[in-house]
């Protein structure tokens, strides 16, 4: 399964956009790369999921490169809500996906 | 209910005691996981079930963490002889047939276990 870095913490403000980027060097051809989100005291959440180029959904977007090595998570004008941790995982899309969760990125959005 | 239910919420229990913790998946999903978190890091994989067999175990981390999903639908993890290092959130998913993910596996609330 192919190993995923984040940075640890991110800051941002309210009403500005945040981009989190997600290294993953030895992802595999089938591999699709997938975000969550979790709040204090909850599982996690399912935000967006992409195989290459751009996703977008209501939430968020995601962009993935030619090469697939990185992807980066694009939260539009953000609020005091999405303050979360974050996870970048990679694996299968259909089939059985063990879903590896690395320490994820803990976003802090100030007023 | 519409999601994924885990009770209890809370359980307290002494070093050396026995606990279940039950998971309730979204109904008709047949792919079910545990995973279970300490303070500040991400969720460990425990095992995975497709149906009533579990296809994955390898996360189980000795012989004391055990679990059943004896009709394909609840599921129950058991842990005998608890320790103190056992203390943890345990999370539990289900997402829909084959394990497929496209739309994301869906998590319960968890069960904070705190052994004392």
């Amino acid at each position: 399964l192919a190993k995923t870095t984040q940075p640890i913490s991110m800051d941002s403000y309210e009403g500005q956009e945040v981009n989190i980027t997600c290294s993953h060097n030895n992802i595999a051809t089938n591999d699709y790369i997938t975000w969550y989100q979790q709040f204090p005291s909850q599982g996690p959440r399912f935000i967006i999921q992409g195989y290459k180029t751009k996703v977008t959904n209501e939430v968020a977007s995601l962009f993935i490169p030619a090469d697939r090595k990185s992807s980066t998570l694009s939260l539009p004008r953000v609020s005091l809500s999405d303050t979360a941790v974050y996870y970048c995982l990679v694996g299968l899309s259909g089939g059985y996906n063990k879903l590896i969760f690395g320490a994820g990125t803990r976003l802090a959005v100030h007023p | 209910g519409a999601g994924v239910s885990q009770t209890p919420s809370n359980k307290v229990t002494e070093k050396g005691k026995y606990v279940e913790l039950r998971c309730d998946p979204i109904s008709g999903h047949t792919a079910l996981y545990w995973y279970r978190q300490s303070l500040g890091q991400g969720p460990e994989f425990l095992i995975y079930f497709q149906g009533t067999g579990a296809a994955d175990d390898s996360g189980l981390p000795n012989d004391r963490f055990f679990a059943v999903r004896p009709e394909g639908s609840v599921s129950t993890l058991k842990i005998q002889r608890t320790e103190r290092g056992d203390s943890a959130v345990y999370l539990c998913a289900s997402s829909p047939g084959g394990g497929d993910t496209t739309r994301g596996a869906f998590f319960g609330q968890g069960t904070r276990l705190t052994v004392v």
